[in-house]
């Protein structure tokens, strides 16, 4: 069965010291493994996306993860966290059914807090 | 391009009541996808359309229901609204459906259920 677990509902840092959010994923096949985020009354925007290229992916606003077979983790990082990071992020598996569609399935978010 | 619209914004209906939500996709798109996001179930795929035909169905009860206009526009249309279909409706764009790897999410929709 395939599943998505982010291990921190809330992580806060200070602004300038690098993000770590976790994420690790169940799969039966190889997926593809999205982060997403979500600003306040805002919809969900791609960070970055894992398709079985490169194992380390960057993304947009200094984001990057590495897809990680062995330990099953797509970990989100930062560098530097800034004041505007602060959203709620999620991790994203996409899995081919047995119908040939495709389904997403989201992980249950981690709150980003980013202290001055 | 513009991006993914949905109207309204924000509704507020009463238990019994039905509701439709409308998605207008970027340009170009031919997959539409919903999401109720609670906060207690978090982000939850309702169902996928493709070319005005439904290809993916999330579990959801027959009230959920949606069709796909020839123009890729999208309603979804929920009847005898109960409490606890209170919250963010999302609507997601896509180019080639969910074969596509990328969604396109609008600012959803909120409905509050009294």
């Amino acid at each position: 069965a395939q599943s998505v677990t982010q291990l921190d509902s809330h992580v806060s840092v200070s602004e300038g010291t690098p993000v770590l959010l976790r994420c690790n994923y169940s799969s039966s096949y190889s997926p593809s493994l999205f982060w997403y985020v979500q600003h306040p009354n805002k919809g969900l925007q791609l960070l970055l996306k894992y398709t079985s290229a490169a194992t380390l992916v960057k993304g947009i606003n200094g984001f990057e993860a590495e897809f990680k077979k062995s330990e099953t983790s797509f970990h989100l990082t930062k560098p530097s966290a800034h004041m505007s990071d602060a959203a709620e992020y999620f991790c994203v598996v996409r899995f081919r059914t047995t119908s040939g569609t495709y389904k997403y399935i989201f992980g249950t978010g981690t709150r980003l807090k980013v202290l001055a | 391009k513009a991006g993914v619209t949905q109207t309204p914004r924000y509704l507020i209906k009463t238990r019994g009541q039905q509701v439709t939500l409308s998605c207008s996709p970027i340009s170009g798109h031919r997959s539409v996808s919903w999401y109720q996001q609670t906060p207690g179930q978090g982000l939850q795929f309702l169902f996928e359309y493709f070319s005005e035909t439904q290809r993916n169905k999330g579990n959801f009860p027959g009230r959920f229901s949606g069709r796909q206009f020839s123009n890729s526009r999208s309603e979804m249309n929920v009847s005898t609204l109960e409490l606890g279909d209170s919250a963010l409706y999302l609507c997601a764009s896509s180019p080639m459906g969910q074969s596509s790897y990328e969604q396109y999410f609008g600012p959803g929709t909120r409905l509050t259920v009294t």
